[in-house]
């Protein structure tokens, strides 16, 4: 069992649609966690840190964590094209990834 | 500098060759990572530096890679005898600690021919 896993997609949503994005690990002592995106041929930026159960919001985007269930979201609010990218899920420390899930938000 | 710097940009190399890729930190950041990501894919855990602990090696794929970190600071990546399963983007990220933000490098394009 992979440590952290991400449905590869791709996933498409229309422009001004929520795009849910989600993601499970393994090790039940996982403190934290990172949302980076990946655009295509460009190196992984973060986009959100969450530690706390329940939600963060930042701007657009909000971070949910569940402990008990060991689950990660992630929610992107008004999709834009611009979003169009990999979505990186990463538990901190090691600091180990998810393969990504691919957004395509359709104009 | 003001971000994580990795050297060569791109290197092709024979194969059976050995190849060196650096990775110059943050100024100050304890924490150094190498990732793999082959096309199309994510990004692959290979080692992991903090402080002055040893190094957890675990995502090392086979013997024929290694990795140092010199004075806390400059990293290197060795790749001997390498194969053409070893193309692939080789990614350096720093943090000030091992539970902050990373920052990433710009990679390095490996291509075994």
């Amino acid at each position: 069992q992979k440590e952290v896993e991400q449905n590869s997609g791709p996933l498409s949503v229309p422009e001004g649609a929520i795009a849910s994005l989600n993601c499970t690990y393994s090790d039940r002592g996982s403190q934290s966690f990172f949302w980076y995106r990946q655009y295509s041929g460009k190196s992984p930026e973060l986009i959100m840190f969450i530690y706390s159960n329940g939600d963060k919001e930042d701007g657009r985007f909000t971070a949910q964590l569940n402990k008990a269930s060991q689950y990660v979201s992630l929610l992107i609010r008004d999709s834009q094209p611009s979003d169009s990218a990999t979505y990186l899920c990463a538990v901190t420390g090691k600091l180990i990834f998810g393969q990504g899930t691919t957004l395509q938000v359709k104009p | 500098g003001a971000g994580v710097s990795q050297s060569p940009s791109n290197k092709v190399t024979e194969k059976g060759k050995d190849v060196e890729l650096r990775c110059d930190p943050i100024s100050g950041h304890t924490a150094l990572y190498w990732y793999r990501q082959s096309l199309g894919q994510g990004l692959e855990f290979l080692i992991y530096f903090q402080g002055n602990s040893a190094p957890d090696k675990s995502g090392l794929p086979s013997d024929r890679f290694s990795a140092e970190r010199t004075g806390g600071s400059v990293s290197t990546l060795t790749i001997q005898r390498t194969q053409q399963e070893d193309s692939a983007v080789y990614l350096c990220a720093s943090s000030a600690t091992g539970g902050s933000e990373a920052f990433f490098g710009q990679g390095t394009r490996l291509t075994v021919v």
